[in-house]
């Protein structure tokens, strides 16, 4: 599976949209775009992903660029709640045998701010 | 919204201990895994099942053992406990039929200490 860049961390104002970027430029055509997110002392929480078009559901968006190579996660309206690691990963939409491959990176550490 | 379901979130068991882990899913998922979290390590997998009765192993399967004896149930054992083996462990499940993406969901995690 290709690897991902995150920056270590970020904050957001509460009520405010937090916007954290994912680098995965060595995508391979067949690899989906994961995000999924741990709040301390819980296991992770998936949030959403995509193969080539944004994708929108109730916790975020995500939005790819067009040639792949990097994508953003969404919150549109922060709250305390939100604040977590969230991951990016990238991997094949394979059977069973793909779940070897489910790597954690070190994802970036989100702080929503009161 | 899936729901995977681990037995217990803390426990604290003696070295040479038998431990079980016990998860159950509710979304009639054919795909079970069992991962450790360790810090610096991030997460392993130790063993996964694509059936009932069936399992493979993961990378780091030693001194575990899994039983998967109904579809919804996955269990992890540890035979004799050891400090080593002192970690948060997690349960997940995937469904490899449901469309695009074969996601995998978590359970809450199981916070071992052996002393």
């Amino acid at each position: 599976d290709a690897k991902t860049t995150q920056p270590p961390s970020m904050d957001c104002a509460e009520g405010r949209a937090a916007n954290l970027p994912c680098n995965h430029s060595t995508i391979s055509g067949n690899e989906y775009v994961y995000w999924y997110r741990q709040i301390h002392s819980q296991g992770p929480q998936y949030i959403i992903h995509g193969l080539k078009n944004n994708e929108t559901n109730e916790m975020a968006s995500l939005i790819i660029t067009e040639d792949r190579k990097s994508s953003t996660l969404i919150l549109p309206h922060a709250t305390l709640r939100d604040t977590a690691v969230y991951y990016c990963i990238v991997r094949v939409d394979e059977s069973s045998g793909s779940a070897r491959q489910l790597t954690f990176g070190s994802g970036t550490q989100l702080t929503v701010l009161p | 919204d899936v729901k995977v379901t681990q037995s217990s979130r803390y426990l604290v068991k003696r070295t040479g201990e038998k431990v079980f882990l016990e998860c159950v899913q509710d979304m009639d998922h054919e795909n079970m895994f069992w991962y450790r979290q360790d810090p610096g390590l991030g997460l392993r997998l130790i063993y996964f099942s694509y059936d009932v009765k069936m399992k493979e192993k993961g990378d780091i399967p030693e001194g575990y053992s899994v039983s998967r004896e109904k579809k919804e149930r996955f269990s992890l054992i540890l035979e004799s406990a050891s400090t080593n083996q002192t970690s948060m462990y997690l349960c997940a499940s995937s469904d490899p039929h449901m469309g695009s993406g074969n996601t995998i969901y978590f359970g809450e995690g199981s916070w071992l200490t052996v002393v």
